[in-house]
């Protein structure tokens, strides 16, 4: 599947509810990136992670968290913070430290119900 | 930062005929310009890209052309067909460095048979 595996492809929320979305790639790559896509916005960086134990913030990063502590995993914890965190998210890595040559996960669906 | 903006937000062609979605960048350093194809429901999907270093770019259908003066890139698609129908998203960033790719907000394109 492209070597990058998001879970789960639907996620449903209650309102004040933390949810964690996983994101897991066997390609070796160095950087992972979260993005969130909602119509008409494009795809807007949340966190992303270059190496492991360290992240950046994004363009929208308030009411997300992430975590690195393993090079092949990057999960994204949606807070009960996130006012409308209804979205697609994408989950993203590349090689060493460039920005050739994207590989996407198929993404998650997450729906606050 | 980097800002790119894509125009136009939605593509309507009859098949066979062309397509061209124009972006334009406002960071002079960036060097690195792909773009993406994302399917309903899928991931998005690297298609083709180019660098800075050269004007014009072709894989079969498929062009992308750049003018670093004017700061702009554009995605030729020659004798669309319905299989085109999706949404692009052009891209840009700074090489050398560890820049992250900037996204336009992207363009739906529907060719109608």
């Amino acid at each position: 599947d492209g070597g990058i595996t998001q879970s789960p492809k639907y996620l449903f929320r209650k309102e004040g509810q933390n949810v964690t979305l996983s994101c897991e790639q066997n390609l070796n790559h160095d950087a992972m990136y979260w993005y969130r896509q909602d119509p008409g916005q494009g795809l807007r960086l949340i966190y992303y992670s270059q190496i492991v134990n360290d992240f950046q913030k994004g363009d929208i990063a308030e009411g997300y968290s992430v975590s690195r502590e393993k090079k092949e995993s990057f999960p994204l914890t949606v807070t009960s913070a996130q006012k409308n965190p209804t979205a697609f998210y994408l989950c993203a890595s590349t090689q060493g430290l460039s920005s050739y040559g994207y590989t996407f996960g198929s993404g998650t669906r997450l729906t606050v119900v | 930062g980097e800002n790119v903006e894509q125009h136009p937000s939605t593509l309507s062609v009859q098949e066979g005929d062309s397509a061209v979605i124009k972006c334009t960048y406002s960071d002079s350093a960036s060097n690195y310009f792909p773009w993406y194809k994302q399917e309903l429901g899928k991931r998005p999907q690297l298609i083709i890209d180019i660098r800075s270093n050269v004007g014009e770019k072709k894989d079969q259908r498929i062009a992308v052309t750049l003018n670093k003066t004017a700061k702009h890139f554009s995605l030729h698609i020659t004798e669309t067909q319905p299989e085109d129908s999706a949404v692009y998203f052009c891209a840009a960033s700074r090489e050398g460095g560890s820049e992250k790719l900037v996204f336009g907000k992207g363009t739906k394109l529907t060719v109608n048979p």
